[in-house]
Order: structure tokens, then sequence, then C-alpha cells
């Protein structure tokens, strides 16, 4: 079975533009989670999604958001980029029903915002 | 104040050393992770454990529920263990709350 796998694996923005980054769970898996992780901030939970519906949302700006499509499927997109957003960003994905299986991470994105 | 705290930030250690990583946090949680992240910012989920006690190869996880408290050991430590290890508190279906994460390095 393939794992998490994200997309792009590495990006270089300007500020000012927006960007949008694809993860792809593992099949089967319906629930989708981002996180961001900064050398200042560490990790930090972005959002949720089961089922194409936001379950949850991290203490993040308006700016970040996402979505999830039919097929599990999951993107999420920072417009108007700052400096402050270059950050590895992971998504997760685990077993419908199983709330208290382990994630399975991708090996993330990483961006840089110059 | 972060809601979840680990300690050490950084440990070295000689091969075959027994290592114990410490977390604990400040609210109740449903269930902890254990994560290990390698250098490329891999992240592998070790385990997750809402009581007691797992065991997975030479790694072990315990929480103590009322102390609000969870370690992470291994046993026999071998420089390919090297990597940051880091505990989360999980809050409501897959909203996580981070450690800061400890360094882990073994030297052969």
């Amino acid at each position: 079975k393939a794992g998490v796998t994200q997309t792009p694996r590495y990006l270089i923005k300007t500020r000012g533009q927006q960007v949008t980054l694809s993860c792809s769970p593992i099949s089967g898996h319906r629930s989708v989670s981002w996180y961001q992780q900064t050398p200042g901030q560490g990790l930090q939970f972005l959002f949720e999604y089961f089922s194409e519906t936001q379950r949850n949302k991290g203490n993040f700006p308006g700016r970040f958001s996402g979505r999830q499509f039919s097929n599990s499927r999951s993107e999420m997109n920072v417009s108007t980029l700052e400096l402050g957003d270059s950050a590895l960003y992971l998504c997760a994905s685990r077993p419908p029903g199983q709330g208290f299986s382990p994630l399975h991470f991708g090996n993330g994105t990483r961006l840089t915002v110059t | 104040k972060n809601e979840v705290e680990q300690s050490p930030q950084n440990l070295t250690a000689q091969e075959g050393e027994f290592i114990t990583i410490n977390c604990s946090y400040s609210v109740g949680i449903s269930a902890l992770h254990w994560l290990q992240q390698h250098p490329g910012g891999g992240i592998v989920s070790l385990f997750m454990l809402s009581s007691g006690k797992k065991k997975h190869g030479r790694l072990i996880a315990t929480i103590n529920i009322q102390e609000k408290h969870s370690s992470l050991h291994i046993t026999a430590s071998h420089p390919r263990d090297s990597a940051v290890y880091i505990c989360a508190g999980q809050y409501n279906t897959d909203k996580l709350i981070f450690g800061t994460g400890t360094r882990l390095q073994v030297f052969p």
C-alpha cells in the first residue's frame, strides 16, 4: 500500500504570492490533518478534514485554508504569503472509524518564502 | 506555557545505553502520541496510547493518566535511534498539541 504522498516536496515562492499544497492519503483513509513545522514554533496543528468536512482548525489566520475532495485527497492553500510562512508542511491520514489509531505522516512539503 | 512539555531537550548517549524521554501535559487528553522525526523531516508514529504501557521492539511507552505524564524508553540504544522524538497530546479527533521535541544522538 502506498504511503501518504505530499506534493511538491520543495517550493520557493515570493512574498505576496499564493501557494497550494497537495496531500494524497493512504487508500481507504478518510481523515486528513495538516501541520506546520517551523524552527521557532515547532509543530502546530493547522486543520483536519473528514469526508470533505473541516472538523477542526488551529489558530492560524484566514490566509490558511484547505479542502478535501470526494476521493479524500486534500489541498491546503496559503494566500498573500509572508516570510514567516516558510516552514515544513506535513499532512497525515488515519483509517476510518479508528479515532485511536496512529497517524500516518507524509514526508512534507518544504516551503520557502523569499 | 506550552500545554505539552518534554524533557530533556537534548540527549546524547553511548550505544547500548538505556534512554528515557519524559512528557507531561497540563490538561486532559484523549490519547498521547510519540513520534520520531529523522533529518529530512519525515515523521513516523511510534506509539499512540491512552493508558498503561506499549512495547515495540526496543521501544517502550508508558502513560500515567492521574499524573498527566508519559515516558518513552529505548533499551540498548543504537546510533540509528538518533532522531528527534516528539510527544503530542490528542485533544479531540486529530487536533494534536505537540511538545518541543527531544534531540537524541547515540554515538557508537
